[in-house]
């Protein structure tokens, strides 16, 4: 029944390390989203996407970007990782209209050392 | 743009009372309201919903109200069980930012047995 898959449930990578956070939707939903959730700031947008090769700056997208070469594959990449992008990643989608609200992955938890 | 504020941050009950949590929002064409739990460990999931065309909404135990005047909207749940235990998050989503949510930060709910 899992309708948004994130590859990774803990990743552990290095200063200055590109990584990547993959997210698949099998919903055939058009919009699709990364938040990262920190204690006590909620979660907070980074990048999101209406449509295939369409992306837009969240929130907070210092230091990350996204790509979105098919429909149902949104991915975050930390270009150049750094402690402060230590963090829960969290993934959702969401169909057109106004009445259905976000699914999400089970988020990936990402430490930088 | 959009700002949603939740309180308390931090909510302690005895089993079998109700809780109740609160979130204004600041952008008066904000017309579609969700709210999330979030249990330890696992991704955010919807419970509840409201549109902004309607006052309440009702689905067992939990309850949402809607005021729009005073933007700001309310989670109720009654006969608090341990199982409810868990952060809360609501939100708020207008047609103006397209398809995105604005969080508030979260409520940690206890239900105290």
């Amino acid at each position: 029944d899992v309708k948004v898959t994130q590859s990774s449930r803990y990743l552990v990578k290095r200063t200055g390390e590109k990584v990547f956070l993959e997210c698949v939707q099998d919903m055939d939903h058009e919009n699709m989203f990364w938040y990262r959730q920190d204690p006590g700031l909620g979660l907070r947008l980074i990048y999101f996407s209406y449509d295939v090769k369409m992306k837009e700056k969240g929130d907070i997208p210092e230091g990350y970007s996204v790509s979105r070469e098919k429909k149902e594959r949104f991915s975050l990449i930390l270009e150049s990782a750094s402690t402060n992008q230590t963090s829960m990643y969290l993934c959702a989608s969401r169909g057109t209209g106004g009445d259905y609200g976000y699914t999400f992955g089970s988020g990936t938890r990402l430490t930088v050392v | 743009g959009e700002n949603v504020e939740q309180h308390p941050s931090t909510l302690s009950v005895q089993e079998g009372d109700s809780a109740v949590i609160k979130c204004t929002y600041s952008d008066s064409a904000s017309n579609y309201f969700p709210w999330y739990k979030q249990e330890l460990g696992k991704r955010p999931q919807l419970i509840i919903d409201i549109r902004s065309n309607v006052g309440e909404k009702k689905d067992q135990r939990i309850a949402v109200t809607l005021n729009k005047t005073a933007k700001h909207f309310s989670l109720h749940i009654t006969e608090t069980q341990p199982e409810d235990s868990a952060v809360y998050f609501c939100a708020a989503a207008s047609y103006n930012y397209g398809q995105n949510f604005v969080f508030g930060p979260g409520t940690r709910l206890s239900v105290l047995p």
